[in-house]
């Protein structure tokens, strides 16, 4: 079936630094990918909408300065944590359509100390 | 966007067929449910999707009533690896790959020896 496939599973920063989160369409193309965010005990929050070759669209109350998204090809979305700090540690989560289902990447660990 | 409500948890042991109800009071006409499973640090996967009635696939079954208002999960012969927080959602599957999926808070499903 189709895959999603997020890199890294897992990452520390240090505060200040940024990460950046791949998010790839394995085995179909996708001009639109889906993040979300993740904290313990908690449902998955959609941050935002990355669409392939236009700008992401934002859900209320995410800082698009801080997370950007960059979805430059069609199997490709990248989500980058701008100068992290401590409260962005979370797992984030990646997402794509295909027909009528949506396939999720792994997730990645990120821990900002 | 309709908006789903779960159980926040729910016990079994194993062996038993374990039903999780989700309510859709707002689910609009061209709308179709959808069930995911999330274990910890791991993406959600898809388990089933339904528009009315019954559906029924190699790992679970789907009732939906009439009205549409609800549906309920069925796990038959639960076993300790279901252990999980299932997600119902509602979504228009016509919107194609833009359709953007919101989580509700999912139910948690502690399966004991």
């Amino acid at each position: 079936g189709a895959v999603v496939s997020q890199h890294p599973s897992r990452v520390i920063c240090k505060s200040g630094t940024s990460v950046k989160i791949e998010c790839r369409s394995l085995d179909f193309q996708a001009t639109t990918m889906f993040w979300y965010r993740q904290f313990p005990k908690q449902s998955l929050m959609l941050m935002a909408t990355s669409n392939e070759g236009s700008k992401a669209t934002y859900e209320q109350g995410v800082e698009k300065d801080k997370f950007l998204i960059n979805h430059a090809s069609l199997t490709l979305s990248t989500l980058t944590v701008t100068s992290a700090h401590p409260e962005d540690s979370s797992f984030y989560i990646c997402s794509a359509r295909m027909g009528q289902e949506a396939f999720f990447g792994q997730g990645t660990r990120l821990t900002v100390v | 966007l309709a908006k789903t409500t779960q159980p926040i948890s729910m016990d079994s042991y194993e062996g038993q067929e374990v039903n999780i109800t989700c309510s859709h009071n707002n689910i609009a006409t061209n709308d179709y449910i959808t069930w995911y499973q999330q274990f910890p640090s791991q993406g959600p996967r898809f388990i089933i999707q339904g528009y009315k009635t019954k559906v029924t696939n190699e790992v679970a079954s789907l009732f939906i009533p009439a009205d549409r208002k609800s549906s309920t999960l069925s796990l038959p012969r639960v076993s300790l690896s279901d252990t999980a927080v299932y997600y119902c959602l509602v979504g228009d599957n016509y919107g194609g790959a833009t359709n953007k999926l919101i989580f509700g808070t999912g139910t948690l499903l502690a399966v004991q020896p």
